[in-house]
């Protein structure tokens, strides 16, 4: 158990439809950063926050979004699904936004468009 | 910008051995770090073994140690004595300490390891 938190473990809606993934990361982590896996593409970062604020932007289509919380938690947005956005959405937490930090991950939200 | 390649995309080993899976990446940088990463048939993402590639000497961690080697780009991972708990993906992945990019992971396609009983 890597100690970051991630819900619901699987969704699965209809296209068109907007869903919100959440993610707790490891108490007193400060960035989180989330992934996207999928067959087709495999592991791409999407988007990362730190402290409330986003630091980096990959990946991420304009119909995702992201926050981070004051609590630290933080929610991706995915809006006007398409059946390509069918993946594993990872959450990974880190102590700083530094780039010396090892990311721990969560156990994944399993998106399934239909 | 940076890859990261594995050039395996099945591997299996017996119980008990030793089996050497391999990655190269392309970057420009001198001071990155380097990740292995195992994915289980439960999905989860698990920390293997890092790198910093400042450092000459090789990281190990138990049975798992990597052949950092930075001239040629390379970084293979080395398990020893196979459990069939090493079943699983392994992904290898970059991270940069310089540049736009604020410090996520780049994977590489990632390596299927099956350990036979």
């Amino acid at each position: 158990d890597s100690g970051v938190t991630q819900t619901p473990k699987h969704l699965i809606t209809a296209t068109g439809q907007r869903v919100t993934l959440r993610c707790s990361p490891r108490s007193g982590d400060l960035s989180v950063y989330w992934y996207q896996q999928s067959l087709d593409q495999g592991l791409q970062f999407l988007i990362q926050y730190y402290n409330g604020e986003e630091r980096a932007k990959g990946n991420i289509l304009e119909r995702f979004s992201a926050q981070q919380f004051p609590d630290l938690h933080s929610e991706l947005n995915l809006s006007s699904l398409e059946l390509g956005d069918s993946a594993l959405y990872f959450c990974a937490s880190s102590v700083e936004a530094t780039r010396t930090d090892t990311q721990y991950f969560g156990p994944g939200t399993r998106l399934t468009v239909l | 910008a940076q890859t990261v390649t594995q050039s395996q995309p099945e591997m299996s080993v017996q119980e008990a051995e030793t089996v050497t899976l391999s990655c190269t990446y392309d970057t420009s940088e001198n001071n990155y770090y380097l990740f292995w990463y195992k994915q289980p048939p439960s999905r989860q993402m698990i920390l293997v073994i890092r790198q910093e590639a400042y450092k000459q000497q090789n990281a190990t961690e138990n049975r798992f140690s990597v052949n950092f080697q930075k001239a040629a780009k390379s970084f293979s991972l080395k398990i020893s004595d196979s459990q069939l708990g090493d079943t699983a993906m392994y992904f290898c992945a970059f991270m940069s300490r310089y540049g736009g990019s604020q410090g996520n992971l780049i994977f590489g396609k990632g390596t299927k390891l099956s350990v036979k009983p």
